[in-house]
């Protein structure tokens, strides 16, 4: 079974800074996708960025990327030049890439942007 | 096509009545996925669909749970003899067969049930 970890609650930071959010994961598979999803206040998931195991360059969206070490099971996500439209729960996610695909989560980190 | 629908978006019930919940997936997705979210919580897998085939229910989903999706379109989750324990925000995702994309899930917003 896959698990995941974030080990960050709550996280604040100023407008216009540079945050970085931590998960660790486990699994013994070594065919995997993880995920990073953003979850405003009462609104929907949606994805922010993907990152596919066997790719060794880490994945970058716009003002959001990755810093992913496979050895270590760590998938962390900076979001540099922060925005007020940032503030939101952020889930780390795993899923191995056969069968049904579901997504494992972790906990969460709430981040709020102060303006 | 505006996404993944979900109804109602809050539902409070009295401890022992029924309640069904209804998700309306993108069109051409062909796989639909229910999960459930406590606070504090990420999304916990319940239950996944290809078209209209239910392949595979968590250990989550008590026998007072059930969901269809008929005719590989919208699904339905039915929660019998509602418990205090049911409270929490249902999620329904959706998404094409992964081995014709791989974008991922799109997910809706979620029917908030609160069993008092």
């Amino acid at each position: 079974a896959q698990t995941v970890t974030q080990s960050q609650p709550e996280m604040s930071v100023q407008e216009a800074e540079t945050v970085t959010l931590s998960c660790t994961y486990d699994t013994s598979e070594s065919n995997y996708y993880l995920f990073w999803y953003k979850q405003p206040p009462s609104r929907q998931m949606i994805l922010v960025i993907r990152q596919e195991a066997y790719k060794q360059q880490n994945a970058t969206e716009n003002r959001f990327s990755v810093n992913f070490q496979k050895a270590a099971k760590s998938f962390s996500l900076k979001i540099s030049d922060s925005q007020l439209g940032d503030t939101a729960m952020y889930f780390c996610a795993f899923r191995v890439n056969f069968g049904n695909e579901k997504l494992t989560f972790g906990t969460g980190t709430r981040l709020t942007i102060i303006p | 096509d505006t996404g993944v629908s979900q109804d109602p978006r809050h539902k409070i019930t009295k401890r022992g009545q029924n309640v069904t919940f209804r998700c309306d997936p993108i069109s051409e997705h062909n796989r639909l996925y229910w999960y459930r979210q406590t606070l504090g919580q990420g999304p916990e897998f319940l239950t996944y669909f290809q078209n209209e085939a239910q392949l595979e229910k968590s250990r989550l989903l008590s026998d007072r749970f059930s969901a269809e999706r008929p005719k590989g379109s919208f699904s339905t989750l039915e929660i019998q003899r509602t418990e205090q324990g049911d409270s929490a925000m249902y999620l329904c995702a959706s998404s094409l067969d992964p081995g014709i994309s791989n974008y991922g899930y799109t997910f809706g917003s979620g029917t908030r049930l609160t069993v008092v």
